[in-house]
């Protein structure tokens, strides 16, 4: 099985952009989809990205999802940041060989 | 209404035993399999469990192995999770969550339920 790494924080200014990381320990990151998840405090996680680069309905196109096999990982990006992207955001995966769910550790970002 | 609803988390004692239950609205219930996610207080979501959608097939994380049974009723629209053999490692806020993409791709997430372990 393998895991997920995100970098614990990330902060930025309104009307920037950020990029949060997700990489794979082992196998190939194009082997299952990567799903993006925001959590804002006291409130359940909602999907931002889905299938490496998929927005769901509702979801700005401020949020946009990437691979990069090169470097084994995944990339959530937010442009024009807005203080309400302030959340957690987690990465997810699926290990085919158990079968699972694989959670990354969570990045929250603040924007300030 | 498309959605999920949590219950039956309270306080109990390490080694008891609790039901937890997920009633879902609004969609076919039956065509989606069903995952419990938790997350224990502060701390990331943790993959607890998932059932296929006629309930043939169930998966566990390696804590949950064992300990916890993972079920479903068609019928009622309702997901359940049996957790046995309570420890306080078990603490967490439990959310049923629905797989609308495959490989895990959660489209639809309850609100959560509320398990506390402590003597």
């Amino acid at each position: 099985n393998f895991m997920l790494t995100q970098p614990h924080s990330v902060s930025e200014s309104p009307g920037k952009t950020v990029i949060i990381s997700c990489t794979r320990s082992s196998g190939s990151i194009d082997s299952n989809y990567v799903q993006w998840y925001q959590q804002r405090p006291g409130s359940s996680p909602t999907t931002v990205i889905y299938e490496d680069d998929q927005r769901p309905s509702g979801v700005p196109d401020r949020f946009s999802g990437s691979i990069d096999s090169s470097s084994n990982s995944a990339s959530l990006t937010i442009s024009g940041l807005k203080t309400e992207d302030a959340a957690d955001y987690y990465c997810q995966s699926y290990d085919s060989s158990i079968p699972s769910v694989v959670f990354g550790g969570g990045t929250k970002l603040t924007v300030l | 209404q498309v959605q999920l609803v949590e219950s039956g988390g309270r306080v109990v004692q390490p080694g008891e035993s609790l039901r937890l239950s997920c009633a879902g609205s609004g969609f076919t219930f039956s065509n989606y399999p069903l995952h419990w996610v938790r997350q224990a207080p502060g701390k990331g979501l943790e993959w607890v469990a998932v059932i296929s959608s006629d309930g043939t097939n169930k998966y566990y994380t390696l804590s949950a192995k064992g300990r916890f049974s993972i079920s479903r009723d068609n019928s009622k629209n309702t997901l359940y999770m049996e957790l046995n053999r309570l420890t306080v490692d078990d603490t967490a806020t439990y959310y049923c969550a629905k797989e609308g993409w495959g490989e895990g791709g959660y489209d639809l997430w309850g609100q959560g339920t509320m398990v506390t372990v402590s003597s």
